[in-house]
């Protein structure tokens, strides 16, 4: 199962809203995961099951959607939420992240 | 507090061998799912291989079936990855991790770097 992640790269200033867009190649409702990276720093999950958000994380951070369209949305962006984002899906294997989206600030 | 600690990384030259080692504290180990995702310069996130069905069947991504060997000693609560016939393409920071259910990985080692170079 392909993901395809959008956009690559992305700049916004804080306090804005982004969005953070996965597309599987075949509906996989509603195995969608969503982890922020961080460099010199291990990953960290932020959503399971493309909606629900994971102890002690912001919830400025939400996830969406089903079949094959979810997205990631962070409001009112943070200094500390610079990072990349990758979705990951566990319905089928081999489980596959998407290519990643670097979050620069603006 | 659970934690994963990676060793055996290093620099080797295509077509020879390493194996990763992976001890991991503060949670009951014994068929505990555990995963290894890597890394590689430039690159986003790949999973490499990993036990699924409480713990015990080894799975594979198709790069590395045939030359990667998953393992695991409940005793010494170690998971290991044989790495055999590496190839320049295998360079990378590997990533133990714990896998929560279903594949969600839910703590990651800080990772240990494997250079496959001539």
């Amino acid at each position: 199962i392909q993901v395809t992640q959008s956009p690559s790269s992305l700049s916004a200033s804080v306090g804005d809203t982004v969005t953070i867009t996965c597309r599987a190649s075949q509906g996989i409702s509603p195995y969608l995961n969503w982890y922020q990276h961080k460099p010199g720093k291990a990953p960290k999950v932020l959503i399971s099951g493309a909606s629900n958000l994971q102890r002690g994380v912001p919830s400025r951070f939400s996830g969406s959607g089903s079949g094959t369209n979810f997205t990631l949305t962070i409001s009112s962006l943070q200094p500390e939420d610079y990072a990349t984002y990758y979705c990951q899906q566990t319905y089928g294997a081999p489980i596959t992240f998407g290519q990643g989206t670097q979050l620069d600030i603006k | 507090d659970v934690h994963l600690e990676e060793s055996g990384g290093g620099l080797v030259q295509p077509g020879g061998s390493l194996r990763l080692s992976c001890v991991v504290s503060g949670l009951t180990f014994t068929q505990q799912p555990m995963s290894w995702v890597r890394q590689a310069p430039g690159r986003g996130l790949e999973w490499v291989s990993g036990f699924s069905s409480g713990g015990l069947v080894p799975l594979y991504a198709g790069a590395v079936t045939g030359r990667f060997t998953i393992s695991r000693d409940n005793a010494k609560s170690t998971v290991f990855l044989q790495m055999d016939s590496l190839r320049i393409e295998d360079t990378a920071r590997y990533y133990c991790v714990k896998d929560a259910w279903g594949w969600l990985f839910d703590y990651w080692g800080q990772g240990i770097v494997v250079t496959v170079s001539s």
